[in-house]
């Protein structure tokens, strides 16, 4: 089955840049979604389609995807990002849904 | 507003069944494939089941298959997920979300609902 990985934990510095990654197995060719979940709520949706934004969300998150590693990008952080983040794409050997195993963003 | 709601959670048996009802509103069901996710308390997310817009087309996690059935009724603009033979591993905060195609994101998302097996 596919399997997606990130790492468990990013801290950063408020205002300064958070990337976490997500490692798939030419994850390049499949399209990436990323969610923020707050503790005690569900996730919501911060980019889609590797790289674009949803209606709401700021301009300080952006992202990439290319060979075996996505990227989700958060600019000059803020305490309010401070979430767990998870990547999610559609397996197509499969037809099944995979979540990455989600990371902790903490804000120093 | 654009919002679905989980109910019929609860504490079951290891063995036992339930059944999880996602009701939406403010828009229409029928043009999404619906899905089920959960989360085990403290842990990540897991893609559960999902079903075609017209109900013809049912995917399922190879550790679920055969013991939860999902279904819709998109004129009461509803999803269901019956769970039978429930494990302790079921465990966890089941959440039901649209997806507009195959490959895209899940949204939107309703609140979940917990169910926990135990005896």
């Amino acid at each position: 089955s596919y399997v997606l990985t990130q790492p468990p934990s990013v801290s950063v510095a408020p205002g300064k840049t958070a990337r976490i990654t997500c490692g798939g197995n030419n994850i390049g060719t499949k399209s990436v979604h990323w969610y923020q979940q707050k503790a005690g709520q569900a996730p919501v949706v911060v980019l889609h389609y590797d790289t674009d934004r949803p209606s709401g969300i700021p301009e300080r998150f952006s992202g990439s995807n290319s060979g075996n590693t996505a990227t989700l990008t958060i600019s000059r952080v803020e305490a309010g990002d401070e979430a767990d983040y998870y990547c999610q794409v559609w397996d197509t050997g499969s037809d099944h849904y995979v979540f990455g195993t989600g990371t902790k963003v903490t804000v120093l | 507003e654009v919002k679905l709601v989980e109910s019929g959670g609860g504490l079951v048996q290891p063995g036992g069944s339930l059944r999880l009802s996602c009701a939406a509103s403010g828009f229409t069901l029928s043009p999404y494939w619906m899905t089920w996710v959960r989360q085990i308390p403290g842990k990540g997310l897991e893609w559960v089941a999902k079903i075609k817009r017209d109900g013809s087309e049912k995917y399922y996690l190879d550790s679920v298959r055969g013991r939860f059935t999902i279904s819709r009724d998109n004129a009461k603009k509803s999803m269901y997920l019956d769970m039978n033979s429930l494990r302790v591993e079921d465990t966890g905060v089941y959440y039901c979300a649209g997806v507009e195609s195959m490959a895209a994101a899940f949204d939107p998302w309703g609140q979940g609902t917990l169910v926990t097996v135990s005896s």
